[in-house]
Formats: structure tokens, sequence, C-alpha cells
């Protein structure tokens, strides 16, 4: 049971250019997230998705694009990097379903991304 | 505009002492607060949660304490030990919503 996984462990890119992020879970979650850590900031939601097939943005979405490929995994995309978005990534998932009144989420190692 | 504070950056306390790591928050309509710890290049790992029902609880040496009144948390770790040296996230949920968190406590145990 290897959790939440991320691929790459980190990463660099030039500005303008475009990668996709990687992130599979295997614990049957319905609800899986993109984090960006930033110092000061804490997490901040990128993007997220309540259950299969669908996904719904978080507070900074602005140069991002996301696909929840199935169940297990959630992928997300940068189309044109810019040094704004150097940052770590996470991803998390969680049971979360609407009527629940917890939440716990289980969190990825992380993507270390420099864009320059 | 930050839902959920954690105003002290960092905290320095010595081992076998008492560790607390303090959260407000804004958002009267949180019902369900978390704590988080991250080790440098590993992702965060739940540590405990509460209720807004209750006002503690506590998991071997982690207590949290929740006084909605203040819209304030705590967590306190007794005794702190070297391996508790870590990031220290707080998180607040309003009932069907996503988790909200704060800046992180950096937390350094001296032995």
């Amino acid at each position: 049971n290897a959790g939440v996984t991320q691929t790459p462990k980190f990463q660099v890119l030039k500005t303008g250019q475009s990668m996709t992020l990687q992130c599979a879970q295997d614990m049957n979650h319905n609800s899986m997230y993109w984090y960006r850590q930033d110092p000061g900031m804490g997490l901040r939601l990128i993007y997220y998705s309540a259950s299969e097939g669908t996904t719904d943005k978080g507070e900074v979405p602005n140069g991002y694009n996301v696909s929840r490929l199935n169940k297990r995994e959630f992928s997300l995309r940068l189309e044109s990097a810019a040094p704004s978005q150097t940052s770590v990534y996470f991803c998390a998932s969680s049971a979360f379903s609407s009527g629940r009144t917890t939440d716990t989420q289980y969190f990825g190692p992380g993507t270390r991304l420099t864009v320059l | 505009d930050q839902q959920v504070k954690q105003n002290s950056p960092s905290l320095s306390v010595q081992e076998g002492r008492i560790s607390i790591l303090n959260c407000d928050y804004t958002n009267s309509m949180f019902d369900y607060f978390l704590w988080y710890k991250k080790y440098p290049a590993e992702g965060p790992t739940f540590l405990i949660s509460i209720s807004s029902i209750k006002d503690k609880n506590e998991d071997g040496r982690f207590t949290v304490f929740l006084n909605k009144s203040a819209k304030h948390l705590s967590l306190h770790i007794v005794p702190s030990q070297p391996g508790d040296s870590a990031v220290y996230f707080c998180a607040a949920m309003e009932y069907g919503n996503k988790l909200v968190f704060g800046a992180g406590t950096i937390l350094r145990v001296k032995s």
C-alpha cells in the first residue's frame, strides 16, 4: 500500500515550457487535490476533484489545468511555465464526499519545481 | 484574507519540555480542525484532529485544545522530543467544504 505517489520528484523548466505532474493513490479515495507550498504561504489549493469525472478550481488555479483520469489518478499540467510557478507541489487524497462532516487528507511526497 | 492564521513562524523548545503551537481562525462556520506535521522533503502527515463539538482531543503525547468562543486552537506536545522538530500546519474545514491551511510553524526541539 503505497498511499499517494507523485512523479517526478524534481523538475527544472525554462519559461514557456510545459509539463505534467502525475499523482496516483491506492486508497480508493473519492477526492484528490493539488496544492502548492511557498515560503510563508502554507499550502494553497490549486485544483481539486471531488469524484471521478469532476474537477473544480481552488484558491490559485491560474496557469494550471488538471485531469482526473480515473479514480486513482489526478494530473496537474502547466501549459506555459512561468517563474512565479516555482514551488513545491503536493498531491493529496481523501475519502471525502458530500455529507461527510470530517476530512483527513493524505499527502504525497511532493514535486519540487523550478522555472528559470 | 487568511482564514487560518499561525502567527508564530517558529518556536524553539528544550527536549522534555512542553511545546505549544497556536492557531487562530476567522470563519465561525469551521467545524473540524486538524494538525499536520511536515519534515523537510516529505509531504505533510496527519497528526491529530478535533471536531467543534469537543474542546479537547488527546493522542499520546499530543493534545489539541479548541476554544470556539475565541476562535483559537492549540497543539500541546508533552514531552517534546528532538524527532518532533518539523513544520506544523493547522487546518480547518467547514461542513461540506475544503480544508484551509495556515502558513505553518517551524518547531525546533533542542537536545
